[in-house]
This record gives structure tokens, C-alpha cells and sequence, in this order.
């Protein structure tokens, strides 16, 4: 069955970086790509990016450019995000998803994970 | 970018109850990509409705989707306790995915 697993919750100080993983299981990982979205909290669900698995080609919502950056790596299919000078505004759950047939969905999710940045 | 609302943004209804979420779109959206989520409190959402109409798998049938357009609809039949919960559109338009703001449904 297919699964989506993310690692684990993080605490990081003003300006540091974090980088969070999302490890694809039970499909053909490179066939189906992967977003992410953040959640602050108690707000909405915010698209970020995506990545396409095959390539490792990106395309980031204008608001992250500049702060994120995705990657993969196929012989563990897992997927990474990275949030560089890291705010307090960026504390948030963020989490991966996957593109269903035609990426115009997303269906399948990670459980999430939890960023806080605070001194 | 397209926008989406929702509305209202919170509904207050009882168990048994009928449930009409609205989602309308700034732009028109290909009716292919518009799709409907539930997310529960501390968990991921989880895909309700694709294709503006069509159940994803293991979805009740309590749960139906429609409209074309700028204007769409969820609406959960008969209300159980385990829908209570807060309620996404999302849409997909010139590569980019975008959410609407949420509708809660909570208890009565």
C-alpha cells in the first residue's frame, strides 16, 4: 500500500536552516510527483512547490522562491525540503503530498511535520 | 492566480443534518481540477473529492461533489460524528495548486 512517511518534528533558532524528509513507499516513486504544503498555525493549507522525482526539476509558489529547495533521492525514494534563514513566521506543520494521476490532486499525505523556530 | 472561497466559514449543524459547502472560484476552473479534502484535528488531510464529482476510494457515498465553472459544491448527506471536522478546496490552474480559506463543520 502506498505510504508517505516524514520525519520526525524540528527546533531551530532564527536564521538556521532545517531540512525535512518524505520517504514514498508501496508505488513506482519516480511516476508520481510530490508536493509540499505548509499549515501555520491554526491557518489554511498554503502550496509551496513541487518536485518531479524523475528529473529532480522544481517549480516553487513565488512566496518560497528563494527560501526553499527541494531535492530527491531515488535509491532511498525520498524526497527533501530545505527552508533556509529560517523566521519565527516559518514555524509550521509542513507537509508532503503526492500528485495523483494527472498531479492535479493530491492523494496521498505525509503525517506532517512540525517546525518550530524560536530563540 | 486563481482564488478560491469558501463559505461559510464555519457551519453549525447536528448530527443527521444535511451539510452544503460552498467553494467559488475567481476564475473558471476545469471541473477536472478542482478537488475537496477533510482534515481533522493533528492529522493530515485526507482526499475526499476529485474531479469535482467523484469520490476518492474508500470515501462514503454520504459525500458528493458537483459544479462546473466558478461555483462548486460538497455536500455531506447525512451528517456523522466522525465529519466534523474542516473542509479544503483546492484547484489547479497554470501550474499552480491553490486552497481555499476552509469551512469548519462543527457541532451543534
Amino acid at each position: 500500500q502506498v505510504q508517505v512517511v516524514q520525519s520526525g518534528a524540528e527546533v531551530k533558532k532564527p536564521g538556521a536552516s532545517v531540512k525535512i524528509s518524505c520517504k514514498a513507499s508501496g508505488y513506482t516513486f519516480t511516476s508520481y510527483y510530490m508536493h509540499w504544503v505548509r499549515q501555520a498555525p491554526g491557518q489554511g493549507l498554503e502550496w509551496m512547490g513541487i518536485i518531479n522525482p524523475s528529473d529532480g526539476s522544481t517549480t516553487y509558489a513565488q512566496k518560497f522562491q528563494g527560501g526553499v529547495t527541494m531535492t530527491r533521492d531515488t535509491s532511498t525514494s525520498t524526497v527533501y525540503m530545505e527552508l533556509s534563514s529560517l523566521r519565527s513566521e516559518h514555524t509550521a506543520v509542513y507537509y508532503c503530498a503526492r500528485g495523483g494521476n494527472s498531479n492535479v490532486y493530491f492523494d496521498y499525505w505525509g503525517q506532517g511535520t512540525l517546525v518550530t523556530v524560536s530563540s | 492566480e486563481i482564488v478560491l472561497t469558501q463559505s461559510p466559514g464555519t457551519l453549525s449543524l447536528s448530527p443527521g443534518e444535511r451539510a452544503t459547502l460552498s467553494c467559488r472560484a475567481s476564475q473558471s476552473v476545469s471541473s477536472n481540477y478542482l478537488a475537496w479534502y477533510q482534515q481533522k484535528p493533528g492529522q493530515a488531510p485526507r482526499l475526499l473529492i476529485y474531479g469535482a464529482s467523484s469520490r476518492a476510494t474508500g470515501i462514503p457515498d454520504r459525500f458528493s461533489g458537483s459544479g462546473s465553472g466558478t461555483d462548486f459544491t460538497l455536500t455531506i448527506s447525512r451528517l456523522e460524528p466522525e465529519d466534523f471536522a474542516v473542509y479544503y478546496c483546492q484547484q489547479y490552474g497554470s501550474s499552480l495548486w491553490t486552497f481555499g480559506q476552509g469551512t469548519k463543520v462543527e457541532i451543534k
